[in-house]
């Protein structure tokens, strides 16, 4: 079955320090791969998405994202973290049927 | 340009009540979509829709509606409320233009408490 994984249901990260919010698929082909970020009380916002072409993608907020086609990855990047970014982030993948599939989000933490 | 509303915002409901939960596009796009929300499960599909007067079931439909009978309103129904419906519930919309790759815009959400 096609699934999207989110292996860390917590991430902290000092402020000004990079972070990682990882993600990976399972399915056959080429799925085309979003990321969303929620705040508290919030609906979901579009952060960047992959498609085709290059692997890193920039995306809002100066958040990039880097596909991995061997890996099956596609982690969430920023160089520098702000206390601002502390939010819940959810990986998101569309096989094909406009339709997506979430990962259960990780919740990143910024710490002072 | 509102953009995707939902109505309402909050509601508590006793087991085997009924209610609908609204959600509007002022956008013109074809897809929309009902999602719930839990928490360490993310975001399951309950119902989906491809256009005015189509519907069709997600990955978690038992136990709701839904209708769309204006291609701007996609309506979602609880006929007997569990408290197992708790949840946070979210709207999205897609232009579903042909060959687009464009991404689902999502509604602020209703927060529903089933005691």
């Amino acid at each position: 079955a096609q699934s999207v994984a989110q292996p860390e249901d917590q991430v902290n990260v000092a402020e000004g320090n990079p972070l990682t919010v990882k993600c990976t698929y399972s399915v056959s082909g080429n799925p085309y791969l979003f990321w969303y970020v929620q705040y508290p009380n919030r609906g979901l916002q579009f952060l960047l998405k992959y498609i085709t072409g290059d692997n890193l993608v920039k995306g809002s907020y100066g958040f990039e994202a880097e596909f991995n086609k061997s890996q099956t990855s596609f982690h969430l990047k920023k160089p520098s973290a702000l206390v601002s970014d502390s939010a819940l982030y959810f990986c998101a993948s569309d096989f094909g049927n406009e339709k997506l599939t979430f990962g259960t989000g990780t919740r990143l933490t910024i710490i002072p | 340009n509102a953009g995707v509303t939902q109505t309402p915002k909050f509601r508590v409901l006793k087991t085997g009540q009924s209610m609908t939960l609204l959600c509007a596009q002022d956008m013109n796009h074809e897809y929309m979509y009902w999602y719930r929300q839990d928490p360490g499960m993310g975001l399951r599909l309950i119902h989906y829709s491809v256009g005015e007067g189509t519907t069709a079931k997600g990955e978690v439909p038992d136990g709701y509606n839904v209708s769309r009978l204006k291609k701007q309103n996609f309506l979602l129904g609880l006929e007997s409320a569990a408290p197992s419906q708790t949840s946070v519930y979210f709207c999205a919309t897609l232009p579903g233009l042909a060959g687009s790759t464009d991404t689902q815009y999502f509604g602020p959400g209703t927060r529903l408490t089933v005691l």
